[in-house]
């Protein structure tokens, strides 16, 4: 089990926009930043979001982060079929689990 | 731009030690923290532990035991041993960059990762 809870699949069709769920406890996400990753099939993990809503250089403004409280959202506008991969979201965890942690990840397929 | 390399075998038989270096261009390991992740096959990430130069280090409670991480400023590599494995160590294994900011960091730049199989 994932100290982070995200639902293991999404979908959405071209154009649309998508979030993707992070749930989390008061010893992470409620006490500090949530970071996303990106991952293709067979590729490597790549920095999306991090500070829950900052993106790196290179990252289109069509993926965006939000947090409150214990949760945090990735959304992603005009959805592409480029956009198709593995999302996970991670944070700090003050407790034994710590310190870094991740959610088991959200399969996207745009249909 | 930031580059990291792993090196290390590909098997490894039950109860020996898992060996894995990691070889950084375009930084110097005397900056940041460098860490370790791990993503067993079709399976979701799992951090290890994350070191700096200069002896802070930090570790997966749950692999604590078993896990050693080391900074070679000299080589501009950082290392990972992980003990009496078993077939459940089976995994691609990460060498990244974590950027920490006191409370919060995140892996800025990975390595391609290699692929770790436990097995006699």
């Amino acid at each position: 089990q994932s100290v982070l809870t995200q639902p293991p699949s999404a979908s959405g069709t071209p154009g649309q926009r998508v979030t993707i769920s992070c749930s989390g406890s008061t010893s992470n996400i409620g006490m500090t930043t949530v970071t996303w990753y990106q991952q293709f099939p067979g590729s490597v993990p790549k920095l999306l979001i991090y500070a829950n809503d900052l993106r790196p250089s290179g990252v289109p403004d069509r993926f965006s982060g939000s947090k409150s409280g214990t949760s945090a959202s990735l959304a992603i506008s005009g959805l592409q079929s480029d956009d198709e991969a593995v999302y996970f979201c991670s944070s700090w965890d003050g407790s034994l689990d710590g310190p870094v942690v991740f959610g088991g990840g959200t399969k996207l397929t745009v249909l | 731009q930031v580059q990291l390399q792993e090196s290390g075998p590909a098997l490894v038989k039950p109860s020996e030690t898992l060996s894995l270096t990691c070889s950084v261009s375009g930084d110097s390991v005397s900056s940041y923290y460098w860490s370790w992740l791990r993503q067993p096959p079709g399976k979701g990430l799992e951090w290890i532990a994350y070191a700096h130069w200069s002896g802070s280090a930090n570790y997966n409670p749950s692999l604590k035991s078993r896990i050693s991480i080391s900074v070679d400023t000299s080589r501009n590599q950082f290392s990972l041993s992980l003990s009496a494995v078993t077939t459940a160590d089976t995994a691609k294994y990460y060498c990244a960059r974590f950027d920490q900011y006191d409370t919060w960091g995140f892996f800025a730049f990975w390595s391609q990762g290699t692929l770790v199989t436990v097995s006699s």
